[in-house]
């Protein structure tokens, strides 16, 4: 069963950059079959999709965060991990990390979830 | 982007109510539309991929349907554990998107 795990500060100020990880087991993140993504939440609002990231390196991200999100992988560790910098109270947000099958083309394992709150 | 609208925002429905949910992109998305379920404080569920095709462990009361830009999610006979809110999201262009939501209550 695969499992995923989001980690990282849950407090960041205004203006600096924010870090989590996400450990995946059950499977290996080196899967060609697997595209691993960061999905965002603020409380009681909807759900944003921030990007994701194939094995080869490849990232695809939402252009309303483009300039200040990074998505990287770590196969040794069988993790991936999301950078957003400049952040405002607007980042405030639960983030979950999630495997996007390639066959299914939809969000199909998530994390339990990270809550992050910029403020200083 | 494309917009992803879900209707009604909201629904109050009793146990083995029938309930319709409906989802429409403002483009194309052929059938790459998947539907979530989540319960408060826990992370969405997919319930369906493809517009139509059922997961694996999802109770068959559970159907959607569409395509193009309409789509449907159909609970045939609501359960206690359906009460959550459900999301649609699309897979077709990026930035992937998803609904607004629509809350299922008692």
């Amino acid at each position: 069963q695969v499992h995923l795990q989001e980690s990282g500060p849950g407090l960041v100020k205004p203006s600096q950059t924010l870090s989590l990880t996400c450990t995946v087991s059950g499977g290996s993140i080196s899967s060609g079959s697997f595209f691993w993504s960061w999905i965002r939440q603020p409380a009681g609002k909807g759900l944003e999709w921030i990007g994701r990231i194939f094995i080869s390196g490849d990232t695809k991200y939402n252009p309303s965060l483009n300039s200040r999100v990074t998505i990287s992988v770590d196969t040794s560790n069988n993790q991936f991990s999301l950078s957003l910098n400049s952040v405002t109270a607007a980042d405030t947000a639960v983030y979950f990390c999630a495997r996007e099958s390639v066959a299914v083309a939809a969000l199909d394992y998530w994390g339990q979830g990270a809550l992050v709150t910029v403020s200083s | 982007d494309i917009q992803m609208t879900q209707s009604p925002s909201s629904v109050s429905a009793s146990v083995g109510d029938r309930v319709t949910i409906t989802c429409r992109a403002t483009q194309y998305i052929s059938t790459w539309l998947a539907w979530y379920q989540q319960k408060p404080g826990k992370a969405p569920k997919l319930l369906i991929s493809d517009a139509s095709r059922l997961q694996s462990g999802v109770p068959s009361r559970f159907s959607g349907s569409g395509s193009g830009t309409d789509f449907t999610l159909t609970i045939s006979s609501l359960q206690p554990e359906d009460f959550a809110t459900y999301y649609c999201q699309q897979a077709n262009t990026f930035p992937f998107t998803f609904g607004p939501g629509t809350k299922v209550d008692l």
